[in-house]
């Protein structure tokens, strides 16, 4: 059981380049979701899913794409990076209404 | 979408004494109400929660208490340890299912 799963662990773009977060969870839970942390901030929802089939935008959705695959995928897209959205992205899934389990983040860096 | 803020940002106490942590939330649908500690360079960890039928619940030297009346939810750590220090982060979640953090509190257990 490995509960929530990210890739990659680090990532490094320039700026304009675009890639995809992968998150995946394996407790077969039906809510999803995409949070950023900037450097001593707290967590910012970007995106979530409550169920699949199922998107809806968080506190801050701009220059994010989210794919909810199937009930253990769910994928977050920067379609042309920016150097703001330089941060560690951390997935999480639970069930309604439950904890949160996180994955280990995904530090990424846009030059 | 839910609103919570979250006071101190940074607390700092001596060994055994006790800390406490306050939050409030804008969405009276809110129901779910669970607090983190995050390690550095970690993801986060739920340490308790409580949801919105209940007053109070305690779990060894950690307890929260809840205000629904006052949308206002508060962590209470008693006889603090070294290893308690780390940041804390309130959330809640909110009638749409989306989960809002505080912008967490960096405590501080001097020996």
């Amino acid at each position: 059981n490995a509960g929530v799963t990210q890739t990659p662990k680090f990532q490094v773009l320039k700026t304009g380049q675009s890639m995809t977060l992968q998150c995946a969870q394996d407790m077969n839970h039906n809510s999803m979701y995409w949070y950023r942390q900037d450097p001593g901030m707290g967590l910012r929802l970007i995106y979530y899913s409550a169920s699949e089939g199922t998107t809806d935008k968080g506190e801050v959705p701009n220059g994010y794409n989210v794919s909810r695959l199937n009930k253990r995928e769910f994928s977050l897209r920067l379609e042309s990076a920016a150097p703001s959205q330089t941060s560690v992205y951390f997935c999480a899934s639970s069930e309604l209404p439950a904890n949160q389990y996180f994955g280990p983040g995904t530090r990424l860096l846009v030059l | 979408g839910e609103n919570v803020e979250q006071h101190p940002s940074t607390l700092s106490v001596q060994e055994g004494d006790s800390a406490v942590i306050k939050c409030t939330y804008s969405d009276s649908a809110s129901n779910y109400f669970p607090w983190y500690k995050q390690e550095l360079g970690k993801r986060p960890q739920l340490i308790i929660d409580i949801r919105s039928n209940v007053g109070e619940k305690k779990d060894q030297r950690i307890a929260v208490t809840l205000n629904k009346t006052a949308k206002h939810f508060s962590l209470h750590i008693t006889e603090t340890q070294p290893e308690d220090s780390a940041v804390y982060f309130c959330a809640a979640r909110g009638g749409n299912n989306d989960m809002r953090f505080g912008a967490g509190t960096r405590l501080t257990v001097k020996p």
